[in-house]
């Protein structure tokens, strides 16, 4: 399978726990997006990488948030004291940017959080 | 409680029939545009898309249609399959040069009817 991959796939945590989800892109894929997605709702942008430099954070990134992209390959999002409010699916998306591409994002199956 | 889910825009269609999922978008700066299907428990999954530069743009049977006069979005598909049941989503990028996020429309669900 050569598509964006996420682990774990669901996570269930008590509140004020740290969790840390996993995402690797599409070989070569230069750009990495984190999403979150809450139930009946449309994905947010929360940020993104390209190689291994963060370019954007959302201001729905609170300071609980952190990303990484140490090796511009393979991403983390952790999150520090989770809240009840945190419970939603985290979506990891890449794309290939260039001059030529369209920068097309293809999305991973999301790690689905459950915080109690 | 009651599900936000229920809010969900909804089209139901005839198997065989042709769908139109519509998308109003907010922002006449934004180029490039994106449709996606997302089946339950899964991630988006591409469809197709279409630059500001183009008003129509086809795929293996789907269209979509760009009007930019009055900020308007369609996916037409054609010969409707049950398997194309799913939440549809319009998602806007508004420079292709910086900032790269997609800001995405609240989707609409597709029933196909056997």
């Amino acid at each position: 399978d050569t598509g964006v991959s996420q682990d774990p796939r669901h996570k269930i945590t008590k509140r004020g726990q740290n969790v840390t989800f996993r995402c690797d892109p599409i070989s070569e894929h230069n750009r990495l997006y984190w999403y979150r997605q809450t139930l009946g709702q449309g994905p947010e942008f929360l940020t993104y990488f390209q190689n291994e430099a963060q370019l954007e954070k959302s201001r729905l990134l609170s300071d609980r948030f952190s990303a990484e992209r140490p090796k511009g390959s393979f991403s983390t999002l952790e999150i520090q004291r989770t809240e009840q409010g945190d419970s939603a699916m985290y979506l990891c998306a890449s794309s290939l940017w260039g001059r030529t591409s369209t920068d097309t994002q293809y999305f991973g199956p999301g790690t689905r959080l459950t915080v109690l | 409680g009651e599900s936000v889910g229920l809010h969900l825009p909804t089209l139901s269609v005839q198997e065989g029939d042709n769908s139109i999922i519509n998308c109003a978008y907010s922002n006449s700066a934004s180029d490039y545009f994106i449709w996606y299907k997302q089946e339950s428990g899964k991630g988006p999954q591409f469809i197709i898309d279409i630059r500001s530069n183009m008003d129509k743009r086809q795929g293996q049977r789907v269209t979509v249609l760009l009007n930019k006069t009055v900020k308007h979005l369609s996916l037409q598909i054609a010969a409707t399959q049950p398997g194309d049941s799913a939440v549809y989503f319009c998602a806007e990028n508004l420079d292709q040069t910086g900032a790269n996020n997609l800001f995405f429309g609240t989707g609409t669900r597709l029933t196909v009817i056997p």
